[in-house]
Parts: structure tokens; sequence; C-alpha cells
């Protein structure tokens, strides 16, 4: 079975830091992992996903998630803040033995202050 | 414009009356998925569909039903509502079903129960 756990439900950064989320999998199996963004009054869009390729992932919009295995985890990186990064972010994972699901995360909303 | 579009986008309903969200694609995927969003909790899938009369459980699938007869199409039945099941409703597409899938979604139904 496979479930997602996200670190901070509310996220506070200044425009121009560094943006870290935080995301942890428990899975039996590889997973394939997934970062969504929702903007508020929207549905959700995909910023990256992990396929079992490349440990390091980049995504739209300047993000970056790095797989470590070791450490069952998937954080989602940003070198510097943008006033338009604000928003909700989901860490999904999904799994050969759940064909047809995806597992979301309970979201962390991204607040950016000037 | 490849969409998923979701009817109606807000409702407010009554105990016990039935009511129907509709859900259509107009990209010939073949696999759909009903989600609702709640605080806190994330993303919880309801149904899914790999393909035209192929339906499957998510995780919350008590007092919903869905069906598939169309590719385009993916409609969610609540025939009994009741406020626990206020919430904002999302439908998903994706070409594929499986673990690489990635997902395009609508914009959301907010449904209010009282």
């Amino acid at each position: 079975a496979q479930s997602v756990t996200q670190l901070g439900s509310h996220v506070s950064v200044s425009e121009g830091a560094l943006v870290l989320l935080r995301c942890n999998y428990s899975s039996s199996v590889p997973p394939y992992l997934f970062w969504y963004v929702q903007y508020p009054n929207q549905g959700l869009q995909l910023l990256l996903k992990y396929t079992s390729a490349a440990t390091l992932v980049k995504g739209i919009n300047g993000f970056e998630a790095e797989f470590k295995k070791s450490e069952t985890s998937f954080h989602l990186t940003k070198p510097s803040a943008h006033m338009s990064d604000a928003a909700e972010y989901f860490c999904a994972v999904s799994e050969s033995d759940s064909w047809g699901k995806l597992q979301f995360g309970a979201g962390t909303q991204v607040v950016v202050t000037p | 414009e490849a969409q998923v579009t979701q009817n109606p986008r807000y409702l407010i309903t009554v105990t016990g009356k039935k009511l129907t969200v509709t859900c259509s694609q107009n990209m010939n995927h073949e696999y759909m998925s009903w989600y609702r969003q709640d605080p806190g909790l994330g993303l919880r899938q309801i149904y899914y569909s790999m393909n035209v009369e192929v339906t499957d459980k998510g995780d919350v699938p008590e007092g919903y039903k869905v069906s598939r007869k169309e590719k385009r199409n993916f409609p969610l039945i609540l025939e009994s509502p009741s406020p626990n099941q206020t919430s904002l409703y999302f439908c998903a597409s994706s070409l594929l079903g499986g673990m690489a899938n990635v997902l395009t979604f609508g914009a959301g139904s907010r449904l209010t129960v009282l």
C-alpha cells in the first residue's frame, strides 16, 4: 500500500528566498512520484514527475525535485520564490500494484511575501 | 483547446435531492477519475475508469455512483446527497491509466449540501 506525507500544511517564504516543500512516501514497490500545483480557483496541473530515470527531476517554472530512495523522500525546491508561486502544492504517488490509483498528500499552501 | 469540462461549477442543494455532476474531455483519453478535495485531507479518489464500461472504486466511493457509457463522458451521481458530501470535486483524465499517467484536471465543482 502506498501513502504520502507532506510536512507542513502552510509555508511562508519571502520573495527571492528558497522554496522547500517536503514529501515523504511509503511504498512497497518502486513508485512513480508527482508534484502538482493548484492556483486559486483552478484545477491541478503537473509540475514534474519521477519515473525511475534521473533522480533529479526538473519541472516547469523553475521547480525541481530529487528522489532519495534511502530517505523515501521527494522534496520540491525552487531557488528563488516569485509572487506567482503562491499556490497549493500536492505530492502524489502511484504504484504498479495500484493500477489506476494515484494517492495524494494533504497539500502545502505556499504564501510568498514581498 | 484540450480540456476537461465539469458542470456545474457551483451547486447548493438539499439533503436527499439527487444530483449529477457532469465531466467531459475532448482529448480521447481512456482513463478518467473523480476526486474530492477537503481541507487538510488533500485529494481522495472516489471512482476511476480505465475505459468505456470499465469502472472501479477509489478510496472513498460510498454515496457515489459513476458510469462510463462513452469515452468522453464520466458523470458523477449522488443519489441521495448528505452534508458530509459537501466538498470540492475534481474530474481528471489521462491518455492511459497506469503508474506514469499524468492527469489533466477540470476546474472543479464546489458542492454544498444543506
